[in-house]
């Protein structure tokens, strides 16, 4: 079966780097995606990586994906108080179309 | 512009009173979905629609159902909630099969069971 596996939750200070972590046991996965939530909001694409990448970068964000070890992490760069919020790790599956989900990681931001 | 719109944003039903939940999107995506969110769970895949063929996930159960009676609109009707049925439940939308389809999600409904 398929499982995605976060950190429940992470704590940093403002201003330094953010590492939400995620691992998974698709191989197959084209493609894997980090998702973010906002309190009240839905869930929002924040960035995405083809599996045949090992990093991606966009601006403050940075996308590691290890294949041999089925791990993807996501780097917040000088993190801020509007990065709070809960992070999801996602990969295809869950059916034909659907995504299948990490329970989250809540980023806590500290002054 | 908001373009998955959940309604209502937050319900109240009674336990065994059947509900509906309605989702409506403005992209013209061909595939909808629908979530269940419970709290500190990840969102799991209930089913979804691909145009107007109905796919179920294996466990999602029987006291579920859907109806998409056009592209823009699709209910998620509990016929007899129960405690457990208590979560946030997220509509999503997406163009179609294949390579990277980014989903879009609505602001969820959180349903609440007495």
């Amino acid at each position: 079966g398929e499982d995605v596996e976060q950190s429940l939750f992470l704590s940093v200070r403002e201003g330094d780097s953010s590492v939400i972590n995620c691992t998974y046991t698709d191989s197959s996965s084209t493609y894997l995606y980090w998702y973010k939530q906002e309190p009240g909001a839905g869930l929002q694409l924040l960035t995405y990586i083809f599996s045949n990448m090992d990093m991606k970068q966009d601006q403050r964000l940075t996308v590691l994906l290890n294949k041999k070890d089925k791990h993807l992490s996501l780097r917040i760069a000088d993190t801020q108080t509007g990065d709070s919020a809960i992070y999801f790790c996602a990969e295809p599956g869950g059916g034909a179309d659907g995504l299948t989900f990490g329970k989250g990681t809540h980023l806590i931001i500290q002054p | 512009d908001a373009m998955v719109i959940q309604n209502p944003r937050y319900q109240v039903t009674q336990f065994g009173k059947p509900v509906t939940l309605s989702c409506s999107q403005t992209l013209n995506h061909n595939v909808m979905y629908w979530y269940q969110q419970k709290s500190s769970q990840a969102p799991k895949l209930l089913f979804h629609y691909y145009d107007k063929d109905f796919n179920n996930e294996a466990d999602t159960p029987d006291n579920f159902q859907s109806r998409r009676p056009n592209t823009s609109f699709c209910f998620l009707d509990i016929r007899s909630p129960g405690l457990g049925d208590a979560a946030m439940y997220l509509c999503a939308t997406s163009r179609g099969t294949g390579g990277h389809t980014e989903a879009f999600f609505g602001q969820g409904t959180r349903l609440t069971v007495v």
